[in-house]
């Protein structure tokens, strides 16, 4: 079963700390793995877009990692602000004839000042 | 520039009762979603198009219709709602084939239906 799992959970840091959100996949085969935030009451905003070549890839203070042979990839937050507040969600792009989006479940982050 | 919109931003259902959601891009798009958000899943495909008046069903379409008569609206029926229809609504948009290419998804914020 193709599946998204997405760690931890909810994770709670004060202001201006680092945090490393983590996210495990078995989806195949692989297309690309995204990065969304999310906060609340809005729509998911696209922060990356990685290939399976692509192995690091930042947004200014957000940096994704890919590891394609493990299939794992992580989020990390550098110098936390408040507006990080949200839910941080990895998506896995399924390739081949049944080409889809597989969704996590997201995990909720807090920065408290 | 707008982006993706949606309107309305909130609504509540009496089952049985029918409404239409309506979702405009501004940014020449060919591709638009329609998902749904439910605590605890991922979100849900419900129907797609990938093209002015093209639609095909997603994950879970029971229920629901959808329209694509302008480039730029993407319409979504419930025709006659029920509760387990209560949920949050997202469309989306993006350049190419969001699935199995390189274009992020372009999300609206969403309507927050509730049916009793």
């Amino acid at each position: 079963k193709n599946q998204v799992e997405q760690s931890p959970q909810s994770l709670i840091i004060l202001e201006g700390k680092n945090c490393t959100l983590q996210c495990n996949y078995t989806v195949s085969p692989f297309s690309n793995l995204r990065w969304y935030k999310q906060d609340t009451g809005r729509g998911p905003v696209s922060l990356t877009i990685m290939t399976f070549s692509e192995n690091t890839k930042s947004n200014g203070r957000y940096t994704a990692t890919l590891d394609a042979d493990t299939k794992q990839s992580s989020l990390h937050i550098t110098a936390s602000q408040l507006s990080d507040s949200a839910s941080y969600i990895c998506v896995v792009s399924k390739a081949g004839n049944n080409r889809k989006l597989i969704w996590g479940l997201g995990t909720s982050l807090a920065v408290n000042p | 520039n707008a982006g993706v919109t949606q309107t309305p931003k909130f609504r509540v259902l009496k089952t049985g009762q029918s409404m239409t959601l309506l979702c405009a891009q501004d940014m020449n798009h060919e591709y638009m979603y329609w998902y749904r958000q439910d605590p605890g899943m991922g979100l849900r495909l419900i129907h797609y198009s990938v093209g002015e008046g093209t639609t095909a069903k997603g994950e879970v379409p029971d229920g629901y219709n959808v329209s694509r008569l302008k480039k730029q609206n993407f319409l979504l029926g419930l025709e006659s709602a029920a509760p387990s229809q209560t949920s949050v609504y997202f469309c989306a948009s993006t350049q190419g084939a969001g699935s199995s290419y390189n274009s992020p998804l372009h999300f609206g914020n969403g309507t927050r239906l509730t049916v009793t």
